[in-house]
């Protein structure tokens, strides 16, 4: 069963700590993507990644950190520098030559 | 900030009428596409269109494409409950991979 997995579903993240986002695909494809929404509002752009071992900042980067080491995986972590992390996350791959993306079931992240 | 804006911002119809959406952006693109996301959930994609193109059908979908005006429109004929969630449009810039710029939705309701 092909897609994109995302765990977990939501997190809660304390005062000053670090958390991680898990993205998985199994799709095969070389780009992916981390995107951040605010309620009522469209998708932002914080990294993207076309090929192992690189990776480019999006619009908002700023407070976020990501890996690419291996095909499949590209998670993304929640620093302590996030001053407002509180948000629906979502990853999504593509093949590199083609435009459409394919989206995760997103994490929504919550501060205690 | 955002490329596309989506108008209206909401928008509620009686089940089996056709609903209408638009989108405007601000530069040059390669590609506009079309996204649907259920409450709570990942993105959907929907249906791409190229810069070279015009019109685009895909089932009840229609895509309209102006790049004069820098606009589009998806409507959606004979609306049914199922229907009922929140519409995209996204602007691919084929520079390093295909970044996508997202609008912030339209939330359409189809009342049965």
């Amino acid at each position: 069963d092909g897609g994109i997995t995302q765990s977990p579903k939501y997190l809660f993240r304390k005062e000053g700590q670090n958390v991680t986002l898990s993205c998985e695909q199994n799709l095969n494809h070389d780009a992916m993507y981390w995107y951040r929404q605010d309620p009522g509002q469209g998708l932002r752009l914080i990294y993207y990644s076309q090929i192992v071992n690189d990776f480019q900042k999006g619009d908002i980067a700023e407070g976020y950190s990501v890996s690419r080491e291996k095909k499949e995986s590209f998670p993304l972590t929640v620093t302590s520098a996030q001053k407002n992390p509180t948000a629906f996350y979502l990853c999504a791959s593509s093949i590199v030559s083609q435009e459409t993306q394919y989206f995760g079931p997103g994490t929504r992240l919550l501060v205690l | 900030s955002q490329q596309g804006e989506e108008d209206p911002q909401a928008l509620s119809i009686q089940e089996g009428e056709n609903a209408t959406m638009n989108c405007s952006y601000k530069t040059s693109i390669n590609n506009l596409q079309w996204y649907r996301q259920n409450s709570g959930r990942g993105l959907v994609h929907l249906i791409l269109i190229r810069s070279n193109e015009r019109e685009k059908h895909s089932g009840r979908l229609r895509v309209t494409l102006d790049t004069s005006k820098k606009s589009s429109s998806l409507l959606i004929t004979a609306s049914r409950a199922a229907d009922t969630a929140s519409y995209f449009c996204a602007t691919g810039l084929m520079e390093y991979g295909n970044k996508l710029v997202f609008g912030a939705g339209t939330i359409l309701r189809v009342k049965s």
